[in-house]
């Protein structure tokens, strides 16, 4: 079974803290994303990676960025997090299939709180 | 713009009832198109895919071009498919990332 974990399932940080999410995969995927998901807003991409140290921003990556320095690991960064940040964080992987998408393997998820 | 609408936020039927979720995209293209599901505490997870026309846990769902709708479709709601369904595309030649839309709950009572 393909697994992605996140390191950590519940955080509390206050304002202008520096916070790291860290996610791996033991599937040898090339692809990895970060969504975060919020009521009544559905997922929305943060960032994705292709390769490693590659990174491509996804539809909100404001505040964020993002480390892939092996392929196995993908790591969220709120350089100062705001409290508009507090949601919950979904680490994803997948094959690249080329014209085929492949299936993205999903996290448990980091519940982000931020004071 | 590419784009996902799921219409309803929630929607509740009874056991036995039969569901639609519904799923309208805005792609010019031709996207592939998924339905996730997250069941309670659990991870999301790829329900089905529109290429692999198949039917998993009696659910089924067409893509109509011309409506560009991917509605998802179950004769006979189960109390365990209570759930949390996404409708996704990913735009061709993309390297996989995916839209989604805001999800729909669905409550199927007993």
């Amino acid at each position: 079974d393909v697994k992605v974990t996140q390191s950590s399932r519940y955080l509390v940080k206050r304002t202008g803290e520096k916070v790291f999410l860290e996610c791996v995969q033991d599937m040898d995927h090339e692809n990895m994303f970060w969504y975060r998901q919020d009521p009544g807003l559905g997922l929305r991409l943060i960032y994705f990676s292709y390769d490693v140290k590659m990174k491509e921003k996804g539809d909100i990556p404001e505040g964020y960025s993002v480390s892939r320095e092996k392929k196995e690991r993908f790591s969220l960064i709120l350089e100062s997090a705001s409290t508009n940040q507090t949601s919950m964080y979904l680490c994803a992987s997948s094959f690249f299939r080329g014209s085929n998408t492949g299936e993205l393997f999903f996290g448990e998820g980091s519940r982000l709180t931020v004071l | 713009a590419q784009r996902v609408t799921q219409p309803e936020k929630l929607l509740s039927v009874f056991k036995g009832a039969p569901v639609e979720l519904k799923c309208n995209y805005s792609y010019s293209g031709s996207p592939e198109l998924f339905w996730y599901v997250q069941y309670s505490r659990q991870r999301l997870q790829l329900l089905l895919r529109h290429i692999s026309r198949e039917s998993i846990k009696g659910f089924t769902a067409d893509l109509n071009k011309g409506e560009t709708s991917f509605h998802l479709k179950k004769p006979f709601a189960q109390e365990e498919d209570s759930a949390m369904y996404y409708c996704a595309l990913t735009p061709g030649g993309s390297q996989g990332n995916l839209i989604f839309g805001k999800g729909t709950k669905l409550s199927v009572k007993p």
